[in-house]
């Protein structure tokens, strides 16, 4: 059974930091992973998609990698700003029979202070 | 092009009460998959539906049940509501088992 981690639970970092979220997961088989951000009480943004085939994916201030082997993926948000608080998700498609439902981490909530 | 969306927004339900929560996909896709997310944690696959059938499940009782209509649109009914049954429930569509994209949640208050 897949079990996906998220450590810290939460971060707070002054207006200006780098910001490294962690993800691990147990079951290496996976489709893809994905990076989501949360906003209080709302739904789900999509940040980042990392195909199993691919090392990294970069948007804007963003960057999300993967390695497999170990199970893990970090999202680092460089030059954070106040609007980048919210809470990150990472969540993972399993190969095979599964399909594409995903299973998610707990998150980490992140406050960037001005 | 709508995304996905859900109504009602918030509801609020006794215990032992039934609820419905609605989900409408994004234009140009078939599959329709429900997650809860209770407050502080990941969300939690419930079930998925394609043409018309329940697909997939997860670790849920039966008093979660679902539908999908001709149109793609979708329905997640609960029974017998407990406290423990409050929390955002998420609708995501998919063209088959393509990339899933979220709509933005019904919170369900049970009191």
């Amino acid at each position: 059974k897949q079990e996906v981690t998220q450590i810290p639970a939460a971060l707070s970092v002054p207006e200006g930091e780098n910001l490294v979220l962690n993800c691990s997961f147990t079951d290496s088989a996976i489709y893809n992973l994905q990076w989501f951000r949360q906003d209080p009480g709302k739904g789900l943004t999509s940040l980042l998609l990392i195909q199993s085939s691919q090392r990294e994916q970069t948007s804007g201030r963003l960057n999300a990698s993967l390695d497999k082997s170990s199970g893990r993926s970090t999202l680092y948000i460089a030059a954070s700003q106040p609007g980048d608080s919210a809470t990150y998700l990472c969540a993972v498609r399993h190969r095979g029979a599964a399909g594409n439902k995903l299973t998610f981490g707990g998150g980490t909530r992140v406050l960037v202070k001005p | 092009d709508a995304g996905v969306t859900q109504s009602p927004t918030h509801l609020i339900k006794t215990r032992g009460q039934q609820v419905t929560l609605r989900c409408s996909p994004k234009s140009g896709h078939d599959t329709v998959s429900w997650y809860q997310q209770a407050l502080g944690q990941g969300p939690q696959f419930i079930f998925q539906y394609y043409e018309e059938e329940e697909r997939q499940r997860g670790n849920f009782p039966d008093r979660f049940s679902g539908h999908q209509f001709p149109n793609y649109s979708s329905e997640l009914n609960v029974n017998a509501l407990l406290l423990g049954d409050s929390a955002l429930y998420l609708c995501a569509s998919s063209w088959e088992q393509g990339e899933q994209y979220f709509g933005p949640g019904t919170r369900l208050t049970v009191t």
